[in-house]
This record gives structure tokens, sequence and C-alpha cells, in this order.
């Protein structure tokens, strides 16, 4: 199984609103990623996690807040965000021991759209 | 990591090889050239990666030129299901991060 999932599909939510989005992975990957992308634009980092700890922040703002709960699963917390936020955010997950050439294995992503 | 050019957009017919090429003149020595496709409304998916030598796997082939400051990739029979954006990325050994570039939109035609 090389799938990366990723819930809800799409998502609507006023800035006011409180949010979740949801990646599971059942490869056995130790390394896992949040993107965002803007449309027509190439994906950008947001987080990595490896072995459930962050280990990369790319300076992303505290209304996104992210969680690995366990090796699985990757959450990422929606809280007071702005249209600008609107966006697709992208999942992916990864084989981790340093200095091996892993892919990364994206999820299909979740349609963000602030209103 | 290096920065990549590529085209913005190619054209191809089905049937035929397409040659998406990339420049990296500022690659280092211990960084390799990775290629991702992202096919509309999907994420991005791994095709290949190499270092200084000419990869092939069921996908497609990458040439490195002697000097690796550009790259290209082929697709020796392009289908329609090969109309996506496709990234070059420089990336060194071990690195986590993927840092994607404008990427080259190829088109390919019936």
């Amino acid at each position: 199984d090389t799938e990366v999932t990723q819930t809800p599909k799409h998502l609507v939510m006023g800035m006011t609103n409180k949010k979740s989005l949801k990646c599971e992975q059942h490869m056995g990957h130790r390394a896992m990623y949040w993107y965002k992308q803007k449309a027509k634009k190439p994906p950008e980092l947001m987080f990595v996690y490896s072995y459930e700890k962050l280990s990369i922040n790319e300076s992303v703002p505290s209304r996104f807040s992210p969680e690995c709960p366990n090796s699985s699963l990757l959450n990422l917390h929606l809280h007071a965000l702005q249209p600008e936020d609107s966006a697709l955010y992208l999942c992916a997950s990864s084989r981790t021991p340093p200095g091996q050439h892993y892919e990364q294995y994206f999820g299909p992503g979740t349609r963000l759209t602030v209103t | 990591d290096a920065k990549t050019t590529q085209p913005t957009s190619m054209d191809c017919a089905e049937g035929r090889a397409a040659n998406l090429p990339c420049n990296h003149s500022t690659i280092s020595g211990n960084e390799y050239v990775y290629w991702y496709r992202q096919i509309h409304s999907q994420g991005p998916q791994y095709i290949i990666h190499g270092l200084k030598n000419n990869e092939t796997n069921e996908m497609a082939s990458l040439i490195i030129t002697e000097d690796r400051k550009s790259s290209t990739l082929i697709l020796p029979h392009a289908t329609l299901r090969d109309t996506a954006v496709y990234y070059c990325i420089v990336r060194t050994l071990g690195a986590q991060k993927l840092v994607f570039g404008q990427g080259t939109r190829l088109t390919i035609n019936p």
C-alpha cells in the first residue's frame, strides 16, 4: 500500500472557525510533511515531522498548528485563518534514515477555502 | 540547494518522446537531481533521480551532462496521461526538504 490519504477533500471555513486537516499513511514511514500550494504555484514546504517530532518549521504563522499523534497520522489544526490562506494543502510521507534517497509520497491534498 | 531553471511550458505529440530540459548551473558536488510531476488535481509523484550517471526506470530516463550543469528528463513514448507539471529539483543527500521550482507544464497532444 503506497497511499497517503487526506481528509477532507474540500473544506470551506470562516475566519473565526477552528478546523483540522488529517493525513494518514500505513507504509511505515517515519517522516511526514505538510506543504501548501497556491493556485498555479509550486508546493511550498510548511512542516516536517521525523519520528513524530517536529524537525522543520518553515516560519509558518501560528494559526497553523501541526500535530503528529502517532507514526501513521499527521494533523494540521487551523484557527483564525485569513482568506489568503486558501490553498491546496498537501501531505507527504517518506522513509527517514539520513544519507538516503527516499522519495516522498504525496496525498491528493485538501482544498481549503477561507471565507 | 541550487536553483533550477525550466521552460514554462512544452507540447509534445502522443507517442513521441518528450524531452524536458532543466538548468542547474550552480549545482554542487553533493547535490542530486530529482524529478517529480504533478498531474492535475493530484499530489506530486516521484519520477527519477541521479547524480552524474544517466539513469533509467520504468517511467523515464534522466540524462545529466558531464559538467552536471543541466539535465534532461525523457519520457520515451508520451501518452495523454503524461500531461502534467514536471518539477526538476536539486537536493543534497539526506535532505528532508524538497524545494519546488516553477516547473514545466507539459501538454501531450493527440
